[in-house]
């Protein structure tokens, strides 16, 4: 596609619930990111794909937060026993690969947990 | 390490006026900038970006921002503020690398006067 997507744009799921979201990223960028946006906040950094292996997970909050991209393209994160606390919008970005490069953000995925 | 501090969580300024959004950055190696603009409940866009070279960029609408390495600073400027121009402002910063994850600053949410 044209841009990166993300798919639902919007989940409401019950506290406890597991959830899946998906980013599908822009054609032949190697380079794969999830942020957690809170209202009022910055992208808080999560994990960085470089094709199909995790670079950098260090972001991720706790063992409940899982995400992969099994074929270096499509990327999903999975989050464990939701907590009210996850509640933000998630954020997939992708870039060519070159730290000169920018990155491209999808329309985000709004997540609330009840 | 990496981080951006953005100074001013909410900066308001008549149209027609000066735009000034100031970004600090901290970082072990030479590092990439750029700015993002956030549209309420849309993605982020890139504005411009700093890699090598001359350090003043210009970037869409009518942005520019100076890389000062003395100063640790990428702060964004206007000459002159439009309607249009109202929207949350991200600071980021980048490794010079190909595996380097993008750590954002908290934000500037921009206000324009009539």
């Amino acid at each position: 596609g044209a841009g990166v997507s993300q798919t639902p744009s919007n989940k409401v799921t019950e506290k406890g619930k597991y959830v899946e979201l998906r980013c599908d990223p822009i054609s032949g960028h190697t380079a794969l990111y999830w942020y957690r946006q809170s209202l009022g906040q910055g992208p808080e950094f999560l994990i960085y794909f470089q094709g199909t292996g995790a670079a950098d997970d260090s972001g991720l909050p706790n063992d409940r937060f899982f995400a992969v991209r099994p074929e270096g393209s499509v990327s999903t994160l999975k989050i464990q026993r939701t907590e009210r606390g996850d509640s933000a919008m998630y954020l997939c970005a992708s870039r060519r690969t070159g730290g000169s490069t920018e990155a491209f953000f999808g329309q985000g995925t709004r997540l609330t947990v009840v | 390490a990496q981080s951006v501090t953005q100074l001013g969580s909410h900066v308001s300024v008549s149209e027609g006026a000066l735009v000034l959004l100031r970004c600090n950055y901290s970082s072990s190696v030479p590092p990439y900038l750029f700015w993002y603009v956030q549209y309420p409940n849309q993605g982020l866009q890139l504005l411009l970006k700093y890699t090598t070279g001359a350090t003043l960029v210009k970037g869409i609408n009518g942005f520019e921002a100076e890389f000062k390495k003395s100063e640790t600073s990428f702060h964004l400027t206007k000459p002159s503020a439009h309607m249009s121009d109202a929207a949350e402002y991200f600071c980021a910063v980048s490794q010079i690398s190909s595996a380097s994850k993008i750590i954002f600053g908290s934000g500037t949410r921009l206000s324009i006067r009539p």
